[in-house]
């Protein structure tokens, strides 16, 4: 069965630090995978996805993420965090069935 | 365009109380989802629709949970009778979900937040 794991609950990093989020994936076909990202009180939006091709895809606000097949992974990453990007990332692999990580708070120090 | 609508945003009951939650996903989308966040937690997927078909509603706890997607646009899910367990955000989402095509890619609504006293 398909499930995402996300091992970091929570992290805090600097404004104008670089970020990376961990995502690890186990799925039995080649997977789609996606990371959302969810403000307080709002719903899931997307930020980017990966269904084939290159393994390094742009997302919005700056975010890119690389699908590393020997390591079942798909990490996210921004190079220069902004305060408004404070905020729970989710990892989520799947299309029709798509399976939900726990989720990383990121908070952003100024 | 518009997108997912849900209501209510907010609602609290009593347990052993009933509630029910409605959608209204982006126009010609297929596929409906409902999910439940509890808090800390990720989404779970509860039930899935295609048009007004069930695909999966494996983790749908189906003693006190029923969803209905009639004429495959609007959906209702409901609570009867809620446990404390239940208090948890409610999501919708819908697809395109078209057989070929269909990029994966969910839209979410605000969803509604369950408090169960």
């Amino acid at each position: 069965a398909q499930s995402v794991t996300q091992p970091d609950i929570h992290i805090t990093v600097s404004e104008g630090a670089s970020l990376e989020l961990r995502c690890n994936y186990s799925y039995g076909a080649t997977p789609y995978l996606f990371w959302y990202v969810q403000s307080p009180g709002q719903g899931l939006q997307l930020l980017l996805k990966y269904f084939s091709g290159d393994t390094l895809v742009q997302g919005i606000k700056g975010f890119e993420a690389e699908f590393k097949r020997s390591q079942s992974s798909f990490n996210l990453r921004k190079p220069s965090v902004h305060w408004s990007d404070a905020a729970e990332y989710f990892c989520a692999v799947g299309s029709n069935d798509m399976r939900f990580g726990a989720g990383t708070r990121l908070t952003v120090k100024p | 365009e518009a997108g997912v609508a849900q209501s209510p945003r907010y609602k609290i009951i009593e347990k052993r109380q009933s509630v029910a939650f409605w959608c209204n996903p982006i126009s010609g989308h297929a596929t409906l989802y409902w999910y439940q966040q509890i808090l800390g937690q990720g989404p779970k997927l509860l039930i899935q629709f295609q048009n007004n078909g069930v695909v999966d509603d494996s983790q749908l706890p189906k003693d006190r949970f029923s969803a209905e997607r009639l004429k495959g646009v609007d959906s209702t899910l409901k609570i009867q009778p809620a446990k404390l367990e239940d208090s948890a955000v409610y999501l919708c989402a819908s697809s395109w979900g078209g057989t070929s095509g269909n990029t994966g890619e969910l839209f979410f609504g605000e969803g509604s937040r369950l408090t169960v006293l």
